[in-house]
């Protein structure tokens, strides 16, 4: 099946930071998202970008399905952006499942 | 608020026993998914119902069925539980079958002693 790798596994940082984080995934796909884990377990939408960029507030992301990555921009963190971001992608022929990855925990500090 | 509901939030049970699990999609949506989030193994697709139809079968236990039914609402059952199945279940709908984006609902979580 597909291979879905995130990173880094872990980050730590200030408020005010800013972060990228960045999925690669080893097939071409059709949909890919962007969630976002609250500490209540919460999974939350926060890009549905199989391909081009995006950007919701804070929030940004760009898909370069080409060559098989997608980035999320995180500008000015806040300790509410704390908790694991995952990247999700489906595959042409695998139906509608999403293929998760292992996620990035965010650690945001006062 | 994604629109999709799922009950109860928490279940706790002994093992040996059976647990249903319920969701209702969004308003409009006809697709249906269960994945499961454990410790061990991360967050993995189980099935997807499509219009009261299986549609697509992931890593679901023999132990493990779903439906869904005519309203659309499905549910989860799980029987002859085993402490592994203690895990975070969670329930996603979206428009139609493919390549449109999912929706999760709060997740049901269950503990198995």
């Amino acid at each position: 099946g597909i291979q879905v790798e995130q990173s880094p596994p872990d980050l730590i940082l200030q408020e005010g930071a800013n972060s990228t984080l960045r999925c690669n995934f080893s097939d071409s796909v059709n949909n890919l998202q962007w969630f976002h884990q609250n500490p209540w377990g919460q999974l939350i939408n926060l890009f549905y970008i199989p391909s081009g960029t995006k950007q919701n507030g804070r929030l940004s992301a760009t898909t370069v399905a080409t060559e098989r990555y997608s980035l999320l921009y995180i500008s000015s963190s806040q300790t509410t952006d704390s908790g694991v971001y995952f990247c999700a992608v489906e595959r042409p022929t695998s139906g509608s499942r999403l293929t998760f990855g292992e996620g990035t925990q965010l650690t945001v500090n006062p | 608020d994604s629109g999709v509901t799922q009950t109860p939030k928490h279940l706790i049970t002994a093992t040996g026993q059976r647990v249903t699990l319920r969701c209702s999609p969004r308003s409009g949506d006809l697709s249906v998914y269960w994945y499961q989030q454990s410790l061990d193994q991360g967050l993995q697709f189980l099935i997807q119902y499509y219009n009261g139809e299986e549609r697509a079968k992931g890593n679901i236990l023999e132990r493990f069925s779903a439906q869904q039914f005519p309203d659309l609402h499905s549910e989860l059952n799980l029987s002859s539980l085993e402490l592994g199945d203690s895990a975070l279940y969670f329930c996603a709908s979206s428009a139609w079958d493919t390549t449109y984006e999912q929706y999760f609902g709060p997740g049901t979580r269950l503990t198995v002693t």
